[in-house]
């Protein structure tokens, strides 16, 4: 079974330049989600998917970042203009829906600095 | 809201100690409670989970238990190992939208 995928691995950008960030979920998870994990802390949810619906952008920074799933399955996240405290590593995870308890998968991170 | 708490970090056992990190929550309802695992240089992955209250998750022979009275979710091993160096977070899941909320990591260093 293919795995979370998430593309670039590692952008570096200056500040006020924009970014996107790729995500693929495994096949048939409903639920998608983007965390943002600064060093040394825990994911941060910045927004969730169930579907092409969002259930939850409440940590999102609105006026810089939005996220889009098309058609429930790939998404993308972006950040314009991007300032120095994004950097970070931007984590995709992807699960079941349901009450079942249903564990997150996560890809590999993209690696963001801004400089 | 909802909310984890781990053990503050780094820690540090010599190889075959007893390991223990201590997870307590605050929840509505009756989440599912994780274990993840993220090795250095690489991905964030499962370690186990316990869907309802009493029950034991276990894997590698890490195990927690899921106890709603202390709503804790406490992280053990008999006898670590240089490889189990890692940083581990606890999380929950709730029930109602399937949000997961992140501790903040616990950092373990394993030294022979």
């Amino acid at each position: 079974e293919a795995g979370v995928a998430q593309s670039p691995r590692y952008k570096i950008i200056e500040k006020r330049q924009s970014v996107a960030f790729w995500c693929n979920p495994i096949s048939g998870h409903a639920t998608l989600y983007w965390y943002q994990q600064i060093l040394g802390q825990g994911p941060k949810l910045l927004i969730q998917f169930q579907n092409n619906g969002v259930v939850d952008d409440s940590q999102l920074p609105k006026d810089r970042f939005s996220a889009e799933r098309l058609k429930g399955v790939d998404s993308t996240l972006k950040i314009q203009p991007a300032k120095l405290e994004d950097s970070a590593v931007y984590l995709c995870a992807s699960s079941l829906t349901g009450t079942g308890g249903y564990e997150q998968y996560f890809g590999p991170g993209t690696r963001l600095t801004v400089t | 809201g909802d909310s984890v708490t781990q053990m503050e970090g780094p820690v540090t056992l010599s190889e075959e100690a007893f390991l223990t990190i201590n997870c307590t929550y605050t929840a509505t309802g009756y989440p599912s409670l994780f274990w993840y695992v993220q090795y250095p240089g690489e991905g964030l992955q499962l370690l186990l989970k316990a869907t309802k209250a009493d029950d034991k998750g276990s894997n590698k022979g890490f195990e927690a238990t899921y106890r709603k009275e202390t709503t804790s979710f406490h992280l053990e091993k008999g006898s670590v190992q240089v490889s189990d160096s890692a940083v581990y977070f606890c999380a929950l899941k709730e029930t109602s939208y399937d949000k997961v909320i992140f501790g903040p990591g616990t950092s373990l260093s394993v030294i022979p």
